[in-house]
């Protein structure tokens, strides 16, 4: 089956640092990604759906500045965490859909953050 | 309310027994549904892919769904200590593919 790779699958920062995040569709073109944010023992939160060459949009509550995400190629969608705070740590995993309409979708192996 | 609620669990059943694991949801529009297994520390794999109502069988994994009553189930058969992960339902309108998760199941089959 397609294969999402995430890195790094896990990053430890210290606060007030940015992180960037990398999620890449390796056998398949992606024109939309999705990220998600998981706690512990908690479902996945959707936090924004990345388009490949526009703006992505994000969930409510989420904010646009502090999560920066870039969709510049098919393959490849970025997530930096700006300015990182120790409530920022957490599961980060992105997905990726195949194809068009009702494409299945690939889930990364997931980023964990950890903010000092 | 959340539109996909789930019983987090856990659940712990003895190896070879059938294992249910169940949703609800309340958002009518939702058309497909589907259900993730995640191991502890990994992304979530697809197990089961459902359009509208009905049953689908895979191997040893049946999911069914019934939107009159808005319950979706998955059944595990001959159940193996390699199914113990974390079970996640999820359902989805069409279209933009913004899927909606339940909390997930933490499922343990012991020896």
């Amino acid at each position: 089956g397609a294969v999402v790779s995430q890195h790094p699958s896990r990053v430890i920062c210290k606060s007030g640092t940015s992180v960037k995040i990398e999620c890449r569709s390796l056998d398949f073109q992606a024109t939309t990604m999705f990220w998600y944010r998981q706690f512990p023992k908690q479902s996945l939160m959707l936090m924004a759906t990345s388009n490949e060459g526009s703006k992505a949009t994000y969930e409510q509550g989420v904010e646009k500045d502090k999560f920066l995400i870039n969709h510049a190629s098919l393959t490849l969608s970025t997530l930096t965490v700006t300015s990182a705070h120790p409530e920022d740590s957490s599961f980060y995993i992105c997905s990726a859909k195949q194809g068009s309409g009702t494409g299945e979708l690939f889930f990364g192996e997931g980023s964990r953050l950890t903010v000092l | 309310q959340k539109e996909v609620e789930q019983d987090p669990g856990p659940l712990s059943v003895p190896e070879g027994a059938i294992v249910s694991l169940n949703c609800t949801y309340s958002n009518s529009a939702f058309q497909y549904f589907m259900w993730y297994r995640q191991y502890s520390r990994k992304g979530p794999e697809l197990l089961m892919y459902t359009y509208s109502s009905g049953n689908k069988e895979d191997g040893r994994f049946t999911a069914q769904v019934d939107k009159s009553s808005k319950y979706i189930s998955l059944f595990i058969r001959d159940s193996q200590p390699s199914d113990s992960a974390t079970y996640l339902c999820a359902a989805y309108t069409g279209g933009g593919n913004k899927l909606t998760f339940g909390t997930g199941t933490q499922l343990k089959v012991e020896l």
